[in-house]
């Protein structure tokens, strides 16, 4: 069975700081991993997914997250955080089905 | 269509009564999963469809929850009996395979108060 945790169900970082929100997965196999983010009031977008090769992935808005198989980690970061990345974030993993954590708010304080 | 489209887009009913949402996932995606989103909590997995398979209903709550898909493609979910613990924002995706590599798409979700 897969699943998918995310640790801290709230960050708050300045604007201009480090954005670090963590994923961890349990998989039988090695998944296949996404972030997700949802803006207030829209659905979820893509945001940057792990497939096969390179276990830094570069995504939309300056995101990037890494693949890191030794600590079952798929965390997603961002140099220096804008206020327009407040939003939800959902790490997710594929296997079989899609599986996602519970969610990360992030609030970027200026 | 040239997205997941969910209707309605918000639905208010009485406590009891039997609500139907709807959602329309992109053509030819064989997978559609419903999600539900509440207040505080994060993305609840309900039920997942792919294909001809039997569905995995491992996520719905209560046997007042049920779904379908017909003819592959449009999918209802079905609350009856709606409870005020119900309300919630029901999410719909699609993909255009199980699992592997390929992501999920989203609607815009059905917001369902049940008053």
């Amino acid at each position: 069975a897969q699943s998918v945790t995310q640790l801290g169900s709230h960050v708050s970082v300045s604007e201009g700081a480090l954005v670090l929100l963590r994923c961890n997965y349990s998989s039988s196999v090695p998944p296949y991993l996404f972030w997700y983010v949802q803006y207030p009031n829209q659905g979820l977008q893509l945001l940057l997914k792990y497939t096969t090769g390179a276990t830094l992935v570069k995504g939309i808005n300056g995101f990037e997250a890494e693949f890191k198989k030794s600590e079952t980690s798929f965390h997603l970061t961002k140099p220096s955080a804008h206020m327009s990345d407040a939003a939800e974030y959902f790490c997710a993993s594929t296997y079989q089905k899609v599986t996602f954590g519970t969610g990360t708010k992030l609030q970027v304080i200026p | 269509g040239a997205g997941v489209s969910q209707s309605p887009s918000n639905k208010v009913t009485e406590k009891g009564k039997d609500v139907e949402l709807r959602c329309d996932p992109i053509s030819g995606h064989t997978a559609l999963y419903w999600y539900r989103q509440s207040l505080g909590q994060g993305l609840e997995f309900l039920i997942y469809f792919q294909g001809n398979s039997a569905p995995d209903k491992s996520g719905l709550p209560s046997d007042r929850f049920s779904a379908e898909r017909t003819g592959g493609s449009v999918s209802t979910l079905t609350i009856q009996r709606t409870q005020q613990e119900d309300s919630a924002v029901y999410l719909c995706a699609s993909s255009s395979r199980p699992g592997w590599n390929t992501e999920a798409f989203f609607g815009q979700g059905t917001r369902l108060t049940v008053v």
